[in-house]
């Protein structure tokens, strides 16, 4: 079955940087786009960024362009979101997210737990 | 791009219908029929109902259907049941690879 478990939320200062992570597994992952959504501490979801299948494009948000990267090694089946420059408003549970099905257009099938990443001095 | 606009809440009773309003623009909701729909109960994660407007998953049953007209999707959920209590996002595509989600509706069951 279909898993994605992510990592590496934690608290960190104003300025700092993370990097998160998911495993995925029971799929090809070279097959599916990859989205990052996150959810700020009761509000609703907010879209981040996705990676295609081949890693070839990657889009964002505007809250977040030029301060997140997406990447994915595909040899670990595994994705990445690189945070730099990170501000309180980012403080959120951050989840990833399986394309539904191979070239769909952001219809996510499956989700991680999540992981939360707060933001504080 | 800001986020489609949904009622904050609503509500039925066990076996009654609710239908929930998702309002866009041309550029995303009026503009794809890549909306979908997703159901969160609380700390837990979100899950899809609904694709590409009105397209079920596997898994996902029939009381739960989607439509659009123009700028506006709606999801309907027939036969509530407890269980359905949650929250309610709906999202589109939004040209450009970029995509937005919903304000959210909370249902309650009454």
């Amino acid at each position: 079955q279909v898993q994605l478990v992510e990592s590496g939320g934690s608290v960190v200062q104003p300025g700092r940087s993370l990097r998160l992570s998911c495993a995925a597994s029971g799929f090809t992952f070279t097959n599916y786009g990859m989205h990052w959504v996150r959810q700020a501490p009761g509000k609703g979801l907010e879209w981040v960024a996705v990676v295609w299948a081949d890693g070839s494009n990657k889009y964002y948000a505007d809250s977040v362009k030029g301060r997140f990267t997406i990447s994915r090694d595909n040899s670990q089946n595994t994705l990445y979101l690189q945070m730099n420059s990170l501000r309180a408003e980012d403080t959120a549970v951050y989840y990833c997210a399986r394309d539904l099905y191979l070239g769909s257009s952001g219809e996510l099938g499956f989700w991680g737990q999540g992981t939360q990443v707060t933001v504080s001095s | 791009q800001s986020a489609l606009t949904q009622p904050p809440s609503a509500s039925g009773s066990p076996g009654q219908s609710v239908t929930i309003s998702c309002t866009g623009t041309s550029s995303d909701v009026g503009g794809y029929d890549y909306v979908s729909w997703y159901q969160q109960h609380p700390g837990k994660a979100p899950k899809l109902l609904i694709y590409e407007v009105s397209k079920r998953p596997s898994g996902v049953p029939d009381r739960f259907s989607g439509s659009k007209s123009g700028n506006t999707a709606s999801l309907t959920v027939s036969g509530l049941q407890a269980e359905d209590e949650a929250e309610y996002y709906c999202s589109s595509y939004a040209g450009s690879n970029n995509y937005v989600f919903g304000t959210g509706t909370k249902v309650t069951v009454l």
